[in-house]
């Protein structure tokens, strides 16, 4: 089964919009990270967010934000007034296993968007 | 403060043949992971070093292997390279596991001809 599920495989939105990306996760562990990575054309992922499991605050950093909801197991990533600079690929992560020890860092298939001018 | 970086970028080498990857992590980071990247399979978990041992292995066959320096600097091998090993293979540095965030390389484009 899926650990990390986007569900979304390409978007494209018009330059301005607001486009939600979304991740579903799945994992029996009480503590563990999730993360927002995106993938910009030239190929080098590049670190937006961590968000443990026992912070479900909503965090914002500029045009983008992310919602964290524990009851849906989802941690959905926007971006609003989108630029063309924002087409990338979005990769949703979990790392799970840190209580036993047994590290396990699974990345979803990633969401290509694609901003339109 | 220098990022990850992988060498060489680019490689083309035939069946058969042998690689070896090399991967500088950002300095102070003790964590070293590996990753294969494909159009088909996505980001795939190959292994992750962290003070010169192996903590955790992907679901790969023998044929890839790494290690890890005392400098924290890694290296992955594969032997008897097939046609599917072509890929991009991604090195991502972390502080100290993999609770923490991962800094990425820009990546090995390795073509098996």
């Amino acid at each position: 089964a899926q650990k990390v599920t986007q569900a979304q495989t390409e978007i494209s939105v018009v330059e301005k919009e607001d486009v939600t990306l979304d991740c579903v996760y799945e994992t029996r562990d009480t503590t563990y990270y999730l993360f927002w990575y995106k993938q910009p054309p030239s190929g080098e992922l590049v670190f937006l967010i961590r968000r443990n499991s026992f912070d479900e605050q909503n965090e914002i950093s500029g045009r983008y934000s992310w919602n964290f909801q524990k009851s849906t197991s989802s941690f959905n990533f926007t971006i609003t007034a989108s630029q063309v600079v924002d087409s990338a690929v979005y990769f949703c992560a979990l790392s799970e296993g840190l209580d036993s020890g047994t590290y396990k860092y699974i990345f979803g298939t990633g969401t290509r968007l694609k901003v339109l001018a | 403060k220098a990022g990850v970086t992988q060498t060489p970028r680019y490689l083309i080498k035939t069946r058969g043949q042998q690689v070896t990857l090399s991967c500088s992590p950002i300095s102070g980071h003790r964590s070293v992971s590996w990753y294969q990247q494909t159009p088909g399979q996505g980001l795939q978990f190959l292994f992750e070093y962290f003070s010169e041992t192996q903590r955790n292995k992907g679901n790969f066959p023998g044929r890839f292997s790494g290690r890890q320096f005392s400098n924290s600097r890694s290296e992955m091998n594969v032997s008897t390279l097939e046609l599917g090993d072509s890929a991009l293979y991604l090195c991502a540095s972390s502080l100290r596991d993999r609770a923490y965030e991962q800094y990425f390389g820009p990546g090995t484009r390795l073509t098996v001809t």
